[in-house]
Formats: structure tokens, sequence, C-alpha cells
């Protein structure tokens, strides 16, 4: 069964200064690779994803994730944070193919503060 | 023109009480689901239907119930609520199941029980 891993519960960072928000995730065959944010009190919003060829994925509102397969990692990065960054960010794992693959699989979700 | 909705936004009711959350998209999408958020914000899929046929069942009590009356309707009906049943659900809509499909979200109903 697939598993993500977003190892902070929360991250705080200074407006201005890069961000990242760590996943690592664990699966069978090739992943399928998802960011969302969860702003308070609303629904979940796609960042971006990775499915195959570049490994730098850039995505919006200026975010960008890198997945690694040998580190089994897929980090997501800002340059510069905002305050209006400040959000609930889920890492979501999904197996192309096999058991599994028709499931969506989150990890338990960061909580990025940016302080002004 | 939202694109995945639910009604109500808010359900606050008594232990035992049946009650029903419905979600439409407006996408043309042929997937959905159902997820539960809980206090900790963990999310875990529950349920999904692919063109009105059930493809996903979690481990879910079977007093909860989902109807998917077409493809753009998915409708969750809980029995004898419960306090545990407390949390944030959320609807979504793929265009198909294809894994690399981006998942779009409605905007959560936020069940209270009492």
């Amino acid at each position: 069964a697939q598993s993500v891993a977003q190892p902070e519960d929360q991250v705080n960072v200074a407006e201005g200064n890069p961000l990242t928000v760590k996943c690592t995730y664990s699966v069978s065959g090739n992943p399928y690779l998802f960011w969302y944010v969860q702003y308070p009190n609303r629904g979940l919003q796609f960042l971006l994803k990775y499915i195959t060829g570049d490994n730098l994925v850039k995505g919006s509102y200026g975010f960008e994730a890198e997945f690694n397969k040998s580190q089994t990692s897929f980090h997501l990065k800002k340059p510069s944070a905002l305050v209006s960054d400040s959000a609930l960010y889920f890492c979501a794992v999904r197996p192309s193919t096999g058991a599994g693959s028709y499931q969506l699989t989150f990890g338990k979700g960061t909580k990025l503060s940016v302080i002004p | 023109d939202t694109a995945v909705s639910q009604t109500p936004k808010y359900l606050v009711t008594q232990m035992g009480n049946d009650k029903s959350i419905k979600c439409e998209q407006n996408l043309g999408h042929d997937t959905m689901y159902w997820y539960k958020q809980d206090s900790k914000k963990f999310l875990k899929i529950m349920f999904s239907y692919n063109n009105k046929e059930l493809i996903i069942n979690e481990t879910v009590p079977n007093r909860f119930s989902p109807k998917s009356p077409d493809k753009a309707h998915l409708n969750l009906h809980i029995n004898s609520l419960e306090l545990g049943d407390s949390a944030v659900y959320f609807c979504a809509s793929t265009p198909n199941t294809g894994g690399a499909e981006t998942q779009y979200f409605g905007p959560g109903t936020r069940l209270l029980v009492l």
C-alpha cells in the first residue's frame, strides 16, 4: 500500500525568505505525486503534480517541487514566501499502475505560517 | 459557476439522526469521491464512483451509504449518526479514473454531531 510522510507538522518562515515543505513517499512502481493547499474553512486546491519527465515541476502561485526518485521525495518550494501563502499543505501519491492506482493517498498535512 | 458544490455547508445534528450530504459537479467528469477530514486535518478516502459505478469502498461503517443518481451527482447518506462522525466531508471529482488526473474538491460540509 502507498503512503506519504510529511515530517513537519508546522513550518514557520519569514516573509520574503525561501520556503520548503517536505514530503517523502512509498509506492510500488512509478508514482504520480501531487501538492494541494487548503486555506482555512475551504476545500483543497491543486498546486502542482509530477507525472513523468522533468524532475522539477512548476505550479500555481510561484510554487515548484522537485521529484527525487532515489530519495523518494517530492519537496515543495518557493523562492520568496508571502504572508498569503500561510495555509495547510498536503502532499499526495498515487501509483501509476496496479493495486491502489484508483486511490490518492494524502500525507497528514503541514501548516505553513509566513511571518510578516 | 462553481465546479464542485456541496450542500449543506454546515450540518449540526443530534446523535442517532439520519442525514444526507449532496455533491454536484458541472465539469463533465466521470469520477467522483467522498473524503473525510478529521479534527487533526487527516484526509481519508471513503468512496469513489466512476460513471455511477462504485469503484472504491474503503473500510467505512455501513451506516454510510453513497448514492450516485447520475455521473454529475454523488450523495452521502449517514444513518444513526455518532459523535465520531463529526468531521468535514469533502467531495471531489476527476475526468476519469486515471491516476494522473487532478482532483477538484468541493468546499466541504462541516458536520457536528451533538
